[in-house]
Formats: C-alpha cells, structure tokens, sequence
C-alpha cells in the first residue's frame, strides 16, 4: 500500500524551513528519501532503518518514528537547489529493499 | 565511470506494437526494477529482478515482460496489452538500501 505523503506542495522563499511527511497504515521497516529534478531520475538522498533513528545530509535531515509508522524529511534555510518533487518510499518488508513510494511532494524555492 | 543507462531517452511507437526498453548497469548489483511513473502518480513498481534468471511481478506487470539473463542488463518489453504505455519509464539497482536510478526512457504510444 503507498505511503501517504503531505503536503502535496510546498512553495518557499530561500531561507525558509520545510518539513515533508510520509505515513504509512502498515508497519515500516525502513523508509527512504529521494528527490527528482523535472525530467531527471529521482536522485537517493537517505535511508533510516530503525524507528528512532535521524540522518542529516547538510541542511536536509530526517526522522523515523517507528510506533507512529511516519517519517519526516526536514529542509532547512532552503536554496533554490533544493527544488524539486520529494519522495519517500517505504520498505515492503524486512530485508527485501523493494519500497513502496509515495506520489510525491513538490517543492518550490524562490529567491 | 559506474552507473545505469537506459536507452533511448525518447520512444515513439504506434499503437499495436511491442517495444523493448534498454537497461544496463556496470555497477555490480544483484538486484535490478523496473519503475512507471506517471504525473502524480509517483514510482509505481512494473517487474524487479533480484538475481539473474529470476524475475518476479511487482504492482502493475500486466502488459509487461522482462528478461534477466545477464547481471547487467535487464531489459522491459512494453506490449500491445499494456492499455496505458504512454509514461516515464524508470529501471533502477539497488546495493545495501540505497536506489540507483538510470536516465530513464520517455515513452509515447499514439
């Protein structure tokens, strides 16, 4: 079953924060961050393997919150680079990295 | 440099025909997807390979098939079944969690 992602669309001034949701009705045994540019491939920016567990990558950092079956991706003094659809994609079962993604958030920085 | 192609970028067929979808990687991995995405629909999961000779269907395979004979390559044939072909066409490897996604193929069937 898809994750569900929220909001569908952010739209942001460089400089502001965001923050992206992914939930899910099922148990989660890992949950994964990508982003894809217009016309690209989605590119992986992190995976979170245990409930509890938070990764950063620069100003881009995330949390997994096992009980709740949700995990958040945290944009931080955002730049224009940081434009794009989100994804997060939500592992089928323990071990077989097949995820589930989500449809998406699209993000928007203006200067 | 290592990587995932797909080839070509831009697919014109007619209705009615078969179309082969190219996916090679030099990355080493074991498992290899194939992924259809249409706007607003995200990623959704068409066949996956997890090693050579083995294939199994994932969510929407009707209308598909795929190959698995070499570790490298994992190629997708869109077929006149597939009511829907026109969409954005994505394979993928994976190595510990991580996606490795190819340039991805842009298909349209008229």
């Amino acid at each position: 079953q898809q994750p569900v992602q929220s909001p569908q669309a952010v739209i942001l001034r460089e400089g502001e924060d965001a923050v992206i949701n992914c939930s899910s009705s099922k148990a989660l045994y890992s949950v994964h961050w990508y982003r894809q540019k217009h016309g690209e491939a989605p590119v992986f920016l992190m995976i979170l393997l245990k409930g509890g567990e938070q990764k950063g990558h620069e100003k881009i950092s995330a949390s997994f919150n096992e009980k709740k079956q949700q995990s958040s991706l945290y944009l931080t003094a955002s730049q224009l680079s940081y434009s794009g659809t989100y994804f997060c994609g939500t592992e089928r079962s323990g071990g077989s990295y097949i995820p589930t993604f989500g449809r998406g958030t699209s993000l928007i920085v203006h200067p | 440099d290592g990587g995932i192609t797909q080839s070509p970028k831009y697919l014109f067929r007619k209705e009615g025909q078969n179309v082969t979808l190219s996916c090679e990687q030099n990355l080493n991995h074991d498992a290899m997807y194939w992924y259809r995405q249409d706007p607003g629909q995200g990623l959704r999961l068409i066949y996956y390979s997890q090693i050579v000779n083995d294939f199994q269907k994932g969510d929407i395979a009707e209308g598909y098939s795929v190959s698995r004979e070499k570790k490298e390559s994992f190629p997708l044939t869109v077929t006149s079944a597939q009511k829907n072909p026109t969409a954005f066409y994505l394979c993928a490897s994976t190595y510990r969690g991580e996606q490795y996604f190819g340039p991805g193929t842009r298909l349209t069937v008229t």
